[in-house]
């Protein structure tokens, strides 16, 4: 059971790049979920979906668009790629019975 | 929107020495509370949670609290191990309606040998 799979773990890009990390979840869950993770910062929501073809925006989505074409995959874009970026990236998964979230490992994403 | 402060920012413990961690928050209408710890390189991983209708919940040498009215809510480890080691999380969120969980800004726990 691979559970949330993020890729690819780091990536390096220079600022105005554009990039698409992805994010498959096998567990069937209603909800996916986009984070970036700053020192000091906890864990900040960048876009949700709480299903397929819908998705939502959350405390910091300027400069990130997301896609959720089918249930299993939840695709995060950076269209033109800043430092400011500079971050890890961490998805979830969950559904609406729990409230439990399954984190990928993240994906470490430098802007230079 | 909510908004879920953490203290401390780092915590150092001998081993065998209990932690805790606060965490405050700003929404009433928020009723579950849980709690994620993240080990080095890893993604967070829950490891207690507590809804608004307790006031404790205790799973073998961590606890969690929760002051409805204060808004409050604290974890409690006790025995502390050095697998302890790790960065904590708090969260605030709504049942049944998990559209967002605002995350407290993380605690690094060291238990020292």
């Amino acid at each position: 059971n691979a559970g949330v799979t993020q890729t690819p773990k780091f990536r390096v890009l220079k600022t105005g790049q554009s990039m698409t990390l992805l994010c498959a979840q096998d567990m069937n869950h209603e909800y996916m979920y986009w984070y970036r993770q700053d020192p000091g910062m906890g864990l900040r929501l960048i876009h949700y979906s709480v299903g397929e073809g819908t998705t939502a925006k959350g405390e910091v989505p300027d400069g990130y668009n997301v896609s959720r074409l089918k249930k299993q995959n939840f695709l995060l874009g950076l269209e033109s790629a800043a430092p400011s970026q500079t971050s890890v990236y961490f998805c979830a998964s969950g559904t609406v019975n729990t409230g439990e979230l399954f984190f990928g490992e993240g994906s470490r994403l430098t802007v230079l | 929107g909510e908004n879920v402060e953490q203290h401390p920012s780092t915590l150092s413990v001998q081993e065998g020495d209990s932690a805790v961690i606060k965490c405050t928050y700003s929404d009433s209408a928020s009723n579950y509370f849980p709690w994620y710890k993240q080990e080095l390189g890893k993604g967070p991983q829950l490891i207690i949670d507590i809804r608004s209708n307790v006031g404790e919940k205790k799973d073998q040498r961590i606890a969690v609290t929760l002051n409805k009215t204060a808004k409050h809510f604290s974890l409690h480890i006790t025995e502390t191990q050095p697998e302890d080691s790790a960065v904590y999380f708090c969260a605030a969120s709504i049942e049944n309606n998990f559209n967002k969980f605002y995350f407290g800004s993380g605690t690094k726990l060291n238990v020292k040998p």
